[in-house]
């Protein structure tokens, strides 16, 4: 099973700001890594896959980036609705994996 | 616009079984591949099941496997979870989810989620 490995566990910045979110992987998953976003009490979004492409609707302020085993999700300026827990996930291999989380707050 | 809706959640005893059911609108269901994702509360996500095309191409996550049945009828647009032998640590909130079209194991959207608890 492939691990993954998310940090910082929390990230606490002012709207603005530029936030760098880190995931790495056990072995390696070449691209296929992707980014989830959830705010409380709603499902999960789907905001980066194959490690840099955003998904559909997702603003241009979200970008991804890395291959193998190191993988980083940036956001360029934070905004208000952008605080929220951040997952990596990879689909490498069987099973699929999700690394443990990275909560954005504010500052 | 794709709509996911679960049901079927509830409190359920150990050792105890429960059937979720995902129904979905806005697409041509039979195309996409389906999952199941949990969270147990406060927790992170952890993957539990995935069907990639035909009933036969079915994944399961270690921790789940020989107790759950995934499953899908493209008659009525609805993704199945037949979950027997329940423990405690099975709790949580069960999300569907579709499979993106070129990447079947990329996951959206993601329905709204339906609470398990198991517990005596």
């Amino acid at each position: 099973e492939i691990v993954l490995t998310q940090s910082p566990g929390t990230l606490s910045l002012s709207p603005g700001e530029r936030a760098t979110l880190s995931c790495r992987a056990s072995q390696s998953v070449t691209s296929y890594l992707a980014w989830y976003q959830q705010k409380p009490g709603q499902a999960p979004r789907l905001l980066i896959y194959d490690a840099s492409n955003r998904a559909t609707g997702i603003p241009a302020r979200f970008s991804g980036s890395g291959s193998g085993t190191e993988f980083t999700l940036t956001i360029s300026s934070l905004e208000p609705e952008d605080f929220a827990v951040y997952f990596c996930q990879q689909r490498r291999s069987w099973p699929l994996t999700f690394g443990g989380g990275t909560k954005v707050e504010i500052k | 616009e794709v709509q996911l809706l679960e049901s079927g959640g509830g409190l359920v005893q150990p050792g105890g079984s429960l059937r979720l059911s995902c129904a979905a609108s806005g697409l041509t269901f039979r195309s996409f591949a389906m999952h199941w994702v949990r969270q147990a509360p406060g927790k992170g996500l952890e993957w539990v099941s995935g069907l990639i095309g035909s009933d036969a191409n079915t994944h399961y996550a270690d921790s789940v496997k020989g107790r759950f049945t995934i499953s899908r009828d493209n008659s009525n647009n609805t993704l199945y979870l037949q979950m027997n032998s329940l423990r405690a640590e099975d709790t949580g909130v069960y999300y569907c989810a579709k499979g993106l079209e070129a990447s079947p194991n990329w996951f959206a959207p993601w329905g709204q989620g339906t609470l398990v608890t198991v517990s005596s």
